[in-house]
């Protein structure tokens, strides 16, 4: 059964950093693309960035760019997003998703269960 | 960016209704369109992708149809489990892009 733990997520204030993490199990982590989408307080939801199999090309949606560094460690089965500048607009439930198959501009079959980031002063 | 624009916003219906949302692409995607269903309090959840190949494990009440810019969700008969907030994705190209939703509600 796939599996997709974040953690990382707190309270933090306006121009701080937070670092979450995705623990994958369940399904062969080097295989598959990953990606973060995240969901505002009773709003839709946002692709914010993707990461390739191989951690070797990422992308990111033009809200975060520059301030959201994705990541990922194959040998730990982890995903990681590095979270700088944060901004009001950033609070939100931050999703892990893995991706159906190897390419980022996919779909997602799997998600976490989200980790909710509060930025306020 | 591609913009994806889902109607209705909200929908009430009764179980046993046919439902019908659509979703339109603000430029030509093929069939790289995902549907995902969301209830409350967890995670969405994959039903369809590449516009009507329905997931595992997805009950075939559950289709999709449609290309080029415009696209349809299916529900044949709702269930009450079926009454959620379900969102179209393009994957067509990055950045992916997701419509705002739409929410069945009960009648």
């Amino acid at each position: 059964e796939v599996q997709l733990l974040e953690s990382g997520g707190g309270l933090v204030q306006p121009g701080g950093s937070l670092r979450l993490s995705c623990a994958a199990s369940g399904f062969t982590f080097s295989d598959y693309a990953m990606n973060w989408v995240r969901q505002a307080p009773g709003k839709g939801l946002e692709w914010i960035s993707g990461v390739t199999i191989s951690g070797g090309s990422t992308y990111y949606a033009g809200s975060v760019k520059g301030r959201f560094t994705i990541s990922r460690d194959n040998s730990k089965n982890t995903l990681y997003l590095q979270m700088n500048s944060l901004r009001a607009e950033d609070t939100a439930l931050y999703y892990c998703a893995k991706a159906r198959g190897s390419a980022v501009a996919g779909n997602f079959d799997s998600w976490g269960q989200g980790a909710l980031v509060t930025v306020s002063s | 960016d591609i913009q994806m624009t889902q109607s209705p916003s909200s929908v009430s219906a009764s179980v046993g209704d046919r439902v019908t949302i659509t979703c339109r692409a603000s430029q030509r995607i093929s069939n790289w369109l995902a549907w995902y269903q969301q209830k409350p309090g967890k995670a969405p959840k994959l039903l369809i992708y590449t516009a009507s190949s329905l997931q595992s494990g997805v009950p075939s009440r559950f289709s999709g149809s449609g290309s080029g810019t415009d696209f349809t969700l299916t529900i044949s008969s709702l269930q009450p489990e079926d009454f959620a907030t379900y969102y179209c994705q393009q994957d067509n190209s990055s950045p992916l892009t997701f419509g705002g939703g739409t929410k069945v509600e009960i009648k």
